[in-house]
């Protein structure tokens, strides 16, 4: 069965560092996002993408944070000189089309020290 | 606004009790609803879905009706096991976007 795949599914860095999450989408699904989920909290959401260019985005994803889809298949998430509040698991989702589910992915843990 | 409101957690229950977790959504025109199940050490998974008034969605005996009156969303389930036990995600799809309640975690005793 397809699944979305992340890495790494932990990744420690210092602060100010800059890390890159990664994500293989579903292939041929058409929408693309970022959730990111601070131990014992909600899961928020970050961004979405689709069609080569962010859709919408949250006031959590500021200029710190960027999405880049460099091939037809990898979908990444860069977070620039990284913060402690930036610990959380992150999540990738796809979707196929409009009204359907997000299948996500199993998350990368990321630990800022 | 649109938003997802959940009962808060965490829940105890005992093997074999009657299972339902709260969910109620605000939002304009009729969002597609869900319900995500995250175990321990896992990412989300869908759980189940109804996308229009009156659906019941259902899967591994939960269940939950889009009851668009009361706009709520309610999961419920018979007869928990042990392996149940987990974190319930309420959602609600508007658009493009997913908006997610805070989540209730519950634990079942054997």
């Amino acid at each position: 069965e397809p699944e979305v795949t992340q890495t790494p599914s932990h990744q420690v860095t210092q602060m100010g560092q800059e890390v890159i999450l990664r994500c293989v989408p579903i292939s041929n699904h058409l929408y693309f996002y970022w959730y990111r989920q601070i131990l014992g909290q909600k899961v928020e959401f970050l961004v979405s993408f689709y069609n080569n260019e962010i859709s919408e985005k949250s006031e959590i994803f500021d200029d710190q944070f960027s999405v880049e889809r460099p091939d037809g298949s990898n979908f990444t998430l860069k977070i620039r000189s990284t913060k402690l509040e930036d610990s959380a698991m992150y999540f990738c989702a796809s979707r196929p089309g409009l009204n359907t589910e997000a299948f996500f992915g199993q998350g990368t843990r990321l630990t800022v020290v | 606004g649109n938003s997802v409101t959940q009962m808060e957690g965490p829940v105890t229950l005992s093997e074999e009790a009657f299972l339902t977790i709260n969910c109620t959504y605000t939002a304009t025109g009729y969002p597609s609803l869900f319900w995500y199940v995250q175990y321990p050490g896992e990412g989300l998974q869908l759980l189940l879905k109804a996308t229009k008034a009156d659906d019941k969605g259902s899967n591994k005996g939960f269940e939950a009706t889009y009851r668009k009156e009361t706009t709520s969303f309610h999961l419920e389930k018979g007869s928990v096991q042990v392996s149940d036990s987990a974190v319930y995600f309420c959602a609600r799809l508007t658009g493009n976007q997913f908006y997610f309640g805070t989540g209730t975690s519950l634990t079942v005793i054997p």
